[in-house]
């Protein structure tokens, strides 16, 4: 079975320090990863997008960044935090997309979060 | 661009009752996923709805689709203080896509 893992589970950084969250996944090969943030009280903001190694959409302007050096691993980061940062990020997956006329019928799968305190 | 609307963002319900959670969005879509989210947890997935007249029902959960109306109902019967929780919709961005757009979610409270 497929599972994904996020880490740390919980950060405090100072503004202006740099960021690096990773997140991968086991079970399966190919996968679409997201980066998706979450503000206190609010709904998701997908931030990063990728459907390969190396292949990475960047839905928000802002100071963050997403790199994909492998497969199954997603990596989200800084070189200097804003207060603006905190929040719940969250990694996703969903298996490659069949076609434009076969729906998916699988859905993106989250990870457990990292909440993000800047101070 | 598309818009996804829930409501009501807010849901204050007694054990025992009825209610239901609606979610309107702009635009046509192929398919619409309903996900669960615990206070400080990460989002789960409920149902995967694929086409017009759609129905999937979970245990109190119950889940349904008109894509003509572009809206899509999530009926809680007999609600338990367990199914306290956040519920969120979500759509692609756009036919094809696989970036989902998703609602500001329904916090609901289940009180005994």
């Amino acid at each position: 079975s497929q599972t994904i893992h996020q880490w740390p589970a919980t950060l405090v950084q100072p503004v202006g320090s740099p960021l690096s969250l990773e997140c991968t996944v086991e079970g399966t090969s190919n996968p679409n990863l997201y980066w998706y943030r979450q503000a206190a009280g609010r709904g998701l903001q997908l931030l990063f997008y990728s459907i390969g190694i190396d292949q990475i959409s960047s839905e928000v302007p802002q100071n963050l960044s997403a790199s994909r050096p492998q497969d199954r691993q997603f990596i989200l980061s800084s070189k200097k935090l804003l207060l603006s940062d905190s929040g719940f990020y969250l990694c996703a997956w969903s298996a490659t997309y069949p076609g434009p006329r076969v729906a998916s019928n699988q859905p993106q799968h989250f990870g457990d979060g990292t909440r993000l305190s800047i101070l | 661009e598309l818009k996804v609307e829930q409501n009501p963002l807010f849901l204050s319900m007694q054990e025992g009752k009825n209610y239901t959670i609606y979610c309107n969005y702009s635009t046509t879509s192929d398919r619409l996923y309903w996900y669960r989210q615990d206070p400080g947890k990460s989002l789960e997935s409920l149902f995967v709805l694929l086409s017009n007249g759609a129905v999937k029902q979970e245990g109190r959960l119950m889940a349904s689709l008109d894509t003509k109306a572009r809206l899509s109902t999530l009926h809680i019967t007999a609600a338990v203080h367990d199914l306290s929780a956040t519920y969120f919709c979500a759509l692609p961005q756009e036919g094809g896509s696989e970036k989902l757009v998703f609602g500001k979610g329904t916090k609901l409270t289940v009180n005994p």
